[in-house]
């Protein structure tokens, strides 16, 4: 059973378009993230979210939206894609205690045209 | 603030070679650190951790060593193999700011036959 998994793997999408990667995760932990890898490997956390509720939202376009239906679910919807936000997008999640590890997903390739 | 600042590559090594990535960290409270390694194409992976000063986390013939003084938890490995070739980051998370974590730039190792 893969602990955190999201799909798609890869994305090859138009400029202008909507689109949405979906995460879930299967170790009952309360915190779950998205994070950007761009092409340099740089990784940056965009968003977390703590059993449902909002915890850190970097400076993010606001046409990056995260919803998180349930504290197993955090899915990332971008509208507007842009030529920029081409990189490999990871999903983690993590218990909320101090030594917890990260446990991330095995990334979600999306390309803009 | 919490940062963390990892040894630029790429490196390059042959195999059996002695290998050390150097990170350094900044942290307003007591850390945990770590050390995750992600292979081409797979995400991100817990290598090794340590959560107090002079602890030392080792996996895979992988060491490091939690050293408050020098606020430094430097990668270690005694003898590369080709398997070992992959991006290495070092992250530290605070407990002070919940489970936020840092994670340093990344250095791309390959090792050759």
């Amino acid at each position: 059973d893969t602990a955190v998994s999201q799909t798609p793997k890869y994305l090859v999408t138009q400029m202008g378009n909507d689109k949405s990667i979906k995460c879930e995760q299967n170790l009952g932990h309360d915190t779950m993230y998205w994070y950007k890898q761009d092409s340099k490997k740089f990784l940056k956390i965009m968003f977390s979210y703590n059993n449902k509720e909002l915890i850190i939202n970097e400076t993010v376009p606001n046409r990056f939206s995260p919803k998180s239906p349930d504290k197993a679910h955090l899915n990332l919807h971008i509208n507007s894609l842009e030529l920029g936000d081409s990189a490999v997008y990871f999903c983690a999640s993590s218990r909320a205690s101090l030594n917890g590890e990260l446990f991330f997903g095995e990334g979600s390739r999306l390309t803009v045209l | 603030g919490n940062s963390v600042t990892q040894m630029e590559g790429p490196v390059t090594l042959s195999e059996e070679a002695f290998l050390t990535i150097n990170c350094t960290y900044t942290a307003t409270g007591y850390p945990s650190l770590f050390w995750y390694v992600q292979y081409p194409g797979e995400g991100l992976q817990l290598l090794l951790k340590a959560t107090k000063a002079d602890d030392k986390g080792s996996n895979k013939g992988f060491e490091a060593t939690y050293r408050k003084e020098t606020t430094s938890f430097h990668l270690e490995k005694g003898s590369v193999q080709v398997s070992d070739s992959a991006v290495y980051f070092c992250a530290l998370s605070d407990g002070n700011t919940g489970n936020q974590f840092y994670f340093g730039t990344g250095t791309s190792l390959t090792v050759i036959p």
